[in-house]
């Protein structure tokens, strides 16, 4: 079964810019995939940022971006923010009706 | 603006049966896709499974065995059962809607904001 792969963790300075990715254990990530993004804090449900490759959320900044670098999808945080500070997860369309999350990256800031 | 409620046991037993509902306020369940995904203490998040508001279903294939997803339009909710649960399915269940512009999916809009259940006899 194909896994979807993200870093387990990053760490980025306040005020730098930093892309996280998202992608296959077999294979490459395309718009196809319809990869999307989410922003989790501890304890709190999941906020969406990014749907279908590069569309952002409503009340996203433009500071989030997301893209296909390579063969992955990525999510880009330009000036980070100490609240940026999050696990932060993809979730690609597989075919056949089944959606996968990856593992989650989580995102310091320091 | 669309609100999710998740609701239901907080503890279940092992081998018996999970159940969750969720609660749609602020629009109507009809003509959309919703979603139950959940995730354990500690760990990332998984994608349980989907139903369209006329009944249709798909599941993720590690749980298919054990899930049945059910919507009640009446009553503008949908459900979870989890049959045959173990420690391992000890999770926070959350509920969302799937964002489908022009018909085609491309990721959750709205989030429940998760209900913790523990499996433990």
């Amino acid at each position: 079964q194909t896994v979807v792969t993200q870093e387990p963790s990053f760490s980025v300075s306040p005020g730098g810019t930093v892309t996280l990715t998202c992608g296959l254990s077999s294979g490459s990530v395309s718009t196809n995939y319809n990869p999307s993004w989410y922003q989790q804090t501890p304890g709190q449900a999941p906020r969406t940022l990014i749907y279908n490759t590069n569309t952002r959320s409503s009340g996203v900044p433009d500071r989030f971006s997301g893209s296909i670098l390579g063969n992955k999808a990525a999510l880009t945080i330009t000036g980070a923010q100490a609240d940026d500070e999050s696990d932060y997860y993809c979730v690609l369309y597989m075919g056949g009706g089944i959606w996968v999350f990856g593992g989650g990256t989580r995102l310091t800031v320091l | 603006q669309v609100q999710l409620q998740e609701s239901g046991p907080g503890l279940v037993k092992p081998s018996e049966t999970l159940s969750l509902t969720c609660t749609v306020s602020g629009g109507s369940i009809s003509g959309y896709f919703w979603s139950w995904i959940r995730q354990p203490p500690g760990k990332g998040l998984e994608w349980i499974g989907y139903i369209y508001y006329t009944g249709s279903t798909n599941y993720s294939p590690s749980l298919k065995s054990r899930v049945t997803i059910s919507v009640d339009t009446s009553k503008n909710q949908f459900s979870l059962k989890l049959s045959s649960v173990t420690a391992a399915d000890t999770a926070v269940y959350f509920c969302a809607r799937f964002h489908c512009p022009g018909g085609v999916c491309d990721g959750f809009d709205f989030w429940g904001q998760g209900t913790m259940v523990t499996v433990s006899s």
